[in-house]
């Protein structure tokens, strides 16, 4: 069975610094996809960055980054120059093969806040 | 614009009584999902859909029931059976035949409590 495990349940961060949560994973299936979710306050969930488990280079998606050891099992979520907008929780996911319509597995999740 | 829309925003159950969340998508896509989030929790999958009149049990499914009459919807409905059904729901589609790469889509979720 997979497992996703965020061990940093809340973090705080200065605006304009950056900060990393961190995600370990735990799958037997050679062919994974990892996912990262934005929640805000409101509820809706948020898709901000995806690594496959053969891609070769991590993920950038503007000031987004993934942090990806495949050996350590673990895709860290890297957000630069942090904004007052990105207080929010942050889900990391990961998704079976296809064969399981594509379901996926969340972490815990961490609750992050930017100060001023 | 395409999206996932789910109704209501906030819904409120009596003792014994059932009741259905709505969930609709226009994104064309094959595969539904409903996922219950309990407070500061992670979300955990109720029931999934990979196609019109198929539906497979998640973690957590008992009390729960669903169907897939269409591929645009996938009613979530809450018997009570489920003897702790306070949560925040959220539907999700995504269509994984068009890649591993694709996220789940979700909708802006049902608060449900009991009365």
């Amino acid at each position: 069975a997979q497992k996703i495990t965020q061990t940093q349940p809340g973090m705080f961060v200065q605006e304009k610094e950056a900060v990393t949560l961190d995600c370990t994973y735990d799958t037997s299936d050679p062919s994974y996809g990892l996912f990262w979710y934005k929640q805000p306050s409101s509820g809706e969930m948020i898709f901000l960055i995806y690594q496959g488990s053969y891609d070769q280079q991590n993920a950038t998606e503007g000031r987004y980054s993934l942090n990806f050891q495949k050996a350590r099992k673990s895709a860290n979520l890297v957000i630069s120059a942090s904004q007052l907008g990105d207080s929010a929780m942050y889900f990391c996911a990961m998704r079976e093969p296809n064969t399981n319509a594509g379901k996926s597995t969340f972490g815990d999740g961490t609750t992050l806040t930017v100060k001023p | 614009d395409g999206g996932i829309t789910q109704s209501p925003k906030y819904l409120f159950r009596k003792e014994g009584q059932n009741v259905t969340l709505s969930c609709e998508q226009n994104l064309n896509h094959d595969a539904m999902y409903w996922y219950r989030q309990d407070p500061g929790q992670g979300l955990r999958l109720i029931y999934y859909s990979q196609i019109v009149n198929d539906f497979q049990k998640g973690d957590i499914a008992e009390g729960y029931s669903v169907s897939r009459e269409k591929k645009e919807s996938f009613p979530l409905t809450v018997t009570s059976a489920q003897k702790n059904p306070t949560a925040f729901y959220l539907c999700a589609s995504s269509s994984p035949g068009t890649g591993e790469n694709q996220p789940q889509h979700f909708g802006d979720g049902t608060r449900l409590s009991i009365l």
